[in-house]
């Protein structure tokens, strides 16, 4: 079965420093996704992306974050200068259609752990 | 804010029924219910989805009650591998994002 790939699994970095996580959606999707999960925390959105454009953003993907589809099958969630606070798992997401009957497909997610 | 309100924990025994309610009192005509699940800390997982019609598919069924202010989602025969957390979730169908709740942690035991 397809599956979404993320990579690395786990990224220790220092506060301040840049991080870019990547994702390899299912071939034939259109629409990406990334979510963040704070340990304990709930779930949350930070981007939808589709046709090199995004979609919509949340609150928390501020000028720190960006997403770029720099090929025909990466995904990548770029974080210019981390924070303490943003560590988390970070899961990338996607799916073939939009609208009533969308399924999305969830990556393994990366650990980011900010120092 | 909370679209839908779950109970935080259940127990089920391997080989029943799992029955998982959710409350969505607030529910407006052009959202759906969604259920997925996460398993211990992996990605989350699709499960089932509908609008006003009880659905099933090969992994649970989906019980929408008539008036829509509440759901039911049954795995027929739980494993050990169905231990997760489980999230309704209640999206428009011209929403691009999931918000996903605290769910109901579901713990199967042999």
């Amino acid at each position: 079965e397809p599956e979404v790939t993320q990579t690395p699994s786990h990224q220790v970095t220092q506060m301040g420093q840049e991080v870019i996580l990547r994702c390899v959606p299912i071939s034939n999707h259109l629409y990406f996704y990334w979510y963040r999960q704070i340990l304990g925390q709930k779930v949350e959105f930070l981007v939808s992306f589709y046709n090199n454009e995004i979609s919509e953003k949340s609150e928390i993907f501020d000028d720190q974050f960006s997403v770029e589809r720099p090929d025909g099958s990466n995904f990548t969630l770029k974080i210019r200068s981390t924070k303490l606070e943003d560590s988390a798992m970070y899961f990338c997401a996607s799916s073939e259609i939009r609208g009533v009957n969308e399924k999305l497909f969830f990556g393994s997610g990366t650990q980011l752990s900010v120092l | 804010d909370a679209k839908t309100t779950q109970p935080p924990s259940m127990d089920c025994a391997e080989g029943r029924a799992a029955n998982l309610p959710c409350n969505h009192s607030t529910i407006s005509g052009n959202e759906y219910v969604y259920w997925y699940r996460q398993i211990h800390s992996q990605g989350p997982q699709y499960i089932i989805h509908g609008l006003k019609n009880n659905e099933t598919n090969e992994m649970a069924s989906l019980i929408i009650t008539e008036d829509r202010k509440s759901s039911t989602l049954i795995l027929p025969h739980a494993t050990l591998r169905d231990t997760a957390v489980y999230y309704c979730i209640v999206r428009a169908y011209n929403d691009y994002k999931l918000s996903f709740g605290a769910g109901t942690t579901v713990t199967v035991r042999a």
